[in-house]
């Protein structure tokens, strides 16, 4: 199964701050890259698709790097129910979709 | 429309006990995902079914573990002779298949496993 390695944090900012993590992959044969978000004792939850042309979504911006095999989330201005673990996913091609084991956040006062 | 749906919610259980798990998908979704997560631990893929078939099972991390779906519909998840290290959260999602993966799976919440 192909690697995709996600920096675990956790990643500790103040309300207001701009966060930005990267998830780099393995399989430059890959087409579908998602991000989720997982709160304590949760299930994961679709937070965005990632396209090529990356995608913003309110204060999110998702970003593809083909040539440099990864995907990025960025967040800005924080807010305190942003703190929680991204997880980004990747898939399609020949194996089944791959979840990293996500970085936490921590959004404080 | 629902999303989907996972039975029991929490099933606490002696070791060496048979427990059955149930996943009810989201409608049409031809795509079924079973995932296990310890506590603070990532998601680690289990078994996948494309249909009533399951092409890769080999995330299945002993025989005692087994899985089927039918009517391209239900999955149940069978953990037999149960052990303390299968306590965890076992998450079962789904997706439309438009191209291998290329879908967002959604998830259901999930069944909390403790054995005693």
């Amino acid at each position: 199964r192909k690697e995709v390695e996600q920096d675990p944090g956790p990643f500790n900012v103040p309300e207001g701050a701009t966060v930005a993590f990267n998830c780099t992959y393995s399989n430059s044969a890959s087409q579908s890259f998602f991000w989720y978000r997982q709160d304590c004792r949760k299930e994961p939850k679709l937070l965005m698709s990632v396209y090529s042309s990356g995608n913003e979504d309110g204060r999110f911006t998702a970003q593809l790097n083909r040539a440099s095999q990864y995907i990025s989330l960025l967040i800005r201005d924080s807010k305190l129910s942003d703190s929680a673990t991204y997880l980004c996913v990747v898939g399609g091609g020949s194996y089944i979709p791959t979840f990293g084991r996500g970085t936490s956040l921590i959004v404080h006062p | 429309g629902a999303g989907v749906s996972q039975s029991p919610s929490n099933k606490v259980t002696e070791k060496g006990k048979d427990v059955e798990l149930r996943c009810d998908p989201i409608s049409g979704h031809t795509a079924l995902y079973w995932y296990r997560q310890r506590l603070g631990q990532g998601l680690e893929f289990l078994i996948y079914f494309q249909g009533n078939s399951a092409p890769d099972k080999s995330g299945l991390p002993s025989d005692r573990f087994s899985a089927e779906r039918t009517g391209e519909s239900v999955s149940t998840l069978t953990i037999q002779r149960t052990q303390q290290e299968d306590s965890a959260v076992y998450l079962c999602a789904s997706s439309f298949s438009g191209g291998f993966g290329n879908q967002p799976q959604h998830f259901g919440d999930g069944t909390r496993l403790s054995i005693l």
